[in-house]
């Protein structure tokens, strides 16, 4: 059973707010990863980490940020958040080796209005 | 670029063998998994494989051919909780998981 989780589930927010959306894992997983996926579409990698103080960007990472200050947090701020930042939010977390399967949290659904 | 392909949607009905396909194009190779996600869910792991050949787990086979660059998932045994999307996903030569857009299964009784 996976431990990893998520908050908010569900946020309906105005532009230009800033939002910091959680996720905590309790397996002490190195890895973490956070995705955003469009419904039917791929998951993008915002951003991830390899443990703590380790941080990288993916591929929609520019308008966002994290921080990995423990090994069990990986906090995804939006500092100004729009309408197109509106889709669904996964935080993921493996143990690192090579062939490890990710664990994924229930995902933060976000509605920028 | 880096580019994997799936079925967008198949339909299959209760019972039966489906088998959904995968194909795909990186910069290097360290083994390919596959996810179910049911609507509204987030995805959970059903296979890894890195070297070639079939990999069988109940009623949920993998197979993969790394000189092709394709793989397949195979469901025996359709149950109607079948129905969700398949993701097809490749670790990268810096062992970055590339995802494709899934396969949405449609299970008729």
């Amino acid at each position: 059973e996976a431990d990893i989780y998520q908050t908010p589930r569900y946020l309906v927010i105005g532009t230009g707010k800033k939002i910091t959306l959680e996720c905590s894992q309790t397996m002490g997983h190195d890895k973490m990863y956070w995705y955003q996926q469009d419904p039917g579409m791929e998951l993008h990698l915002i951003h991830y980490s390899y443990g703590v103080n380790s941080t990288e960007k993916g591929d929609l990472s520019s308008e966002s940020t994290v921080s990995r200050i423990r090994t069990e947090h990986f906090p995804l701020t939006l500092e100004s958040a729009r309408p197109s930042h509106t889709s669904q939010y996964l935080c993921a977390s493996s143990e690192g080796g090579e062939s490890t399967e990710a664990f994924f949290g229930q995902g933060t659904r976000l509605t920028v209005v | 670029g880096q580019n994997i392909d799936q079925p967008t949607e198949m339909t299959a009905t209760e019972g039966a063998i489906v088998q959904i396909n995968c194909t795909y194009q990186t910069s290097g190779f360290n083994g390919l998994f596959w996810y179910q996600q049911h609507a509204g869910e987030a995805p959970t792991f059903l296979s890894y494989n890195v070297l070639d050949g079939l990999e069988e787990k109940g009623r949920f086979s993998s197979f993969l051919s790394r000189s092709k660059g394709y793989s397949y998932l195979l469901l025996k045994e359709l149950q109607m909780k079948d129905s969700a999307s398949y993701l097809c996903a490749v670790l990268d030569s810096n062992y970055q998981l590339i995802w494709g857009a899934g396969t949405k299964l449609i299970i008729k009784p």
